[in-house]
């Protein structure tokens, strides 16, 4: 079964920083990932998938295979960035199921 | 365009009860999804629903069941409620399934409590 792990559970980081928000997965096919973000009274939302290779907002997102790992990256952040973020994975074979990791809460300080 | 609506925002029951939560999918999404998420975790996939038929399902047990209606809007059914149930429940839909870059739009939730 597959498996999604963010280490942190809470990264603080001041504004213009870098940010780097950790996912590691478990999965023996290929997998699609993806970085879902929450922001403070708002419901979940798709911030960037891996088969987009886009920038949204600042963030990319690079799908290591060899350290199954898809970490998210944003070279200075802003305090708009301060977010829940989840880390999601779908299996070669499940449609469109999500596999959630547990999620990382961003601070970005003034 | 109509976004993902769930009713209702809240509500309390009590151990041993049944629950029933509702989700309005988005304007020309056929594709619900439902999800648990615990206090402080990610949320965690327990059915999908296409075309009125349960298309996918996660690791939870029987007494969870849903239905999908020919508008595609949805129910969540929860029988014998556990105290380990309340959760935050998340409705989920989108495109056709087995693709996934389809989108999934996500509602506000409904906030269970079991006492």
């Amino acid at each position: 079964a597959q498996r999604v792990t963010q280490p942190e559970k809470l990264l603080s980081v001041f504004k213009g920083a870098p940010v780097e928000l950790k996912c590691n997965y478990s999965y023996s096919g290929s997998p699609e990932l993806f970085w879902y973000v929450q922001y403070s009274r708002q419901r979940l939302q798709l911030l960037l998938r891996h088969i987009s290779r886009e920038s949204i907002k600042g963030f990319t997102a690079d799908l290591n295979k060899g350290e199954t790992s898809f970490h998210l990256k944003k070279p200075f952040a802003q305090e708009e960035d301060s977010a829940m973020y989840y880390c999601a994975l779908v299996a070669g074979n499940a449609g469109n199921m999500l596999t959630f990791g547990g999620g990382t809460r961003l601070m970005v300080k003034p | 365009e109509t976004g993902v609506t769930q009713s209702p925002t809240h509500l309390i029951k009590t151990r041993g009860q049944q629950v029933t939560l509702r989700c309005s999918s988005q304007s020309g999404h056929n594709t619900v999804s439902w999800y648990q998420q615990a206090l402080g975790q990610g949320p965690q996939f327990i059915f999908q629903y296409y075309r009125e038929e349960e298309n996918g399902r996660g690791n939870f047990p029987p007494r969870f069941s849903g239905l999908q209606f020919p508008n595609y809007s949805s129910e969540l059914n929860v029988n014998a409620l556990e105290l380990d149930d309340s959760a935050l429940y998340l409705c989920a839909s989108s495109l056709a399934p087995g693709t996934s870059g389809y989108e999934q739009y996500f509602g506000p939730g409904t906030r269970l409590t079991v006492t």
